[in-house]
C-alpha cells in the first residue's frame, strides 16, 4: 500500500529540547516536502527536497532543518523548539511536480506542542 | 508569485442542500495544476482531484463536481445533496510544473453539514 508515514503523531515537548519528526515514503518518490498547518493560515511549506542530498527552503524555514540522505526518508529537525512552532505538521511526497498526473501523498500529520 | 484565495472561511448547510466552495488562484505560469483536498475532523489530508491547466473540462465524481474557469482563474467545488460526512475543512491548492514550485494552499473552508 502506497503511504507516507510520519512519527510521532503527537508530541509535547519543552522549549529548547531538540526533536526530530520522521517521515518515510514507500513509493520511490523524488519530491518530498514538509508543511505546517496553523489556524487561519492554511498549510505553508517549510522545506522541500527534489532528490537525495537536494533540499531547499520553502516559505517558512526559520527554526527548522531537514536532511535527505536516502530517497525514502525526509526527517524534520527542530534544533531548539519554541512555542511558536506549536503546530500541525505534514510530510508529503510526490513524483516530480512537472510530471503529468502528479499527486502529493500526505502523511497523517504530527501535532506538536512546545511549552 | 502563486496565490490561492478561498474567501469563504466557514459555511454551514443543512443536510441535502447543495453547496459550492470557491477557489480563486493567481499564477504567472502558463502550465499549472489545481487540486482540492479534504481534511476531515480526524486530521488527515485526503486528495480529491487534480486538474491540469490545459484541460478546462468540468468534472463530476458522484456528488462532487468541479468547475474550472481559466478566464476567471477559478476552480470551484460543488457538493450536491450534502451529507453530514462531508463536514470537513476543504483546501484548494496550486502547483507549477517546475521542480522548485511548491504546492501552494488556500487557507481552507470549513464546511459544516447539519442533520
Amino acid at each position: 500500500e502506497a503511504q507516507v508515514t510520519q512519527n510521532p503523531r503527537y508530541l509535547i515537548t519543552v522549549t529548547g529540547k531538540k526533536l526530530t519528526v520522521t517521515c518515510s515514503q514507500n513509493m520511490n518518490h523524488e519530491y518530498m516536502s514538509w508543511y505546517r498547518q496553523d489556524p487561519g493560515l492554511g498549510l505553508r511549506q517549510i522545506y522541500y527536497s527534489m532528490n537525495v542530498e537536494v533540499t531547499d527552503k520553502g516559505d517558512v524555514p526559520e527554526g527548522y532543518k531537514v536532511s535527505r540522505k536516502e530517497k525514502r526518508n525526509f526527517p524534520l529537525i527542530l534544533e531548539s523548539p519554541s512555542p511558536n512552532q506549536t503546530s500541525l505538521y505534514f510530510c508529503a511526497s510526490s513524483t516530480h511536480p512537472g510530471v503529468p498526473n502528479t499527486e502529493a501523498f500526505f502523511g497523517q500529520g504530527t501535532r506538536l506542542t512546545v511549552v | 508569485a502563486q496565490k490561492v484565495t478561498q474567501a469563504q472561511t466557514e459555511i454551514s448547510v443543512v443536510e441535502k442542500e447543495d453547496v459550492t466552495l470557491d477557489c480563486v488562484y493567481e499564477t504567472r505560469d502558463t502550465t499549472y495544476y489545481l487540486f482540492w483536498y479534504k481534511q476531515p475532523p480526524s486530521g488527515e489530508l485526503v486528495f480529491l482531484i487534480r486538474r491540469n491547466s490545459f484541460d478546462e473540462q468540468n468534472e463530476i465524481s458522484g456528488r462532487y463536481s468541479w468547475n474550472f474557469q481559466k478566464s476567471t482563474s477559478s476552480f470551484n467545488f460543488t457538493i450536491t445533496a450534502s451529507q453530514v460526512v462531508d463536514s470537513a475543512v476543504y483546501f484548494c491548492a496550486l502547483s507549477g510544473t517546475s521542480g522548485n514550485t511548491p504546492l501552494v494552499f488556500g487557507k481552507g473552508t470549513r464546511l459544516s453539514v447539519i442533520a
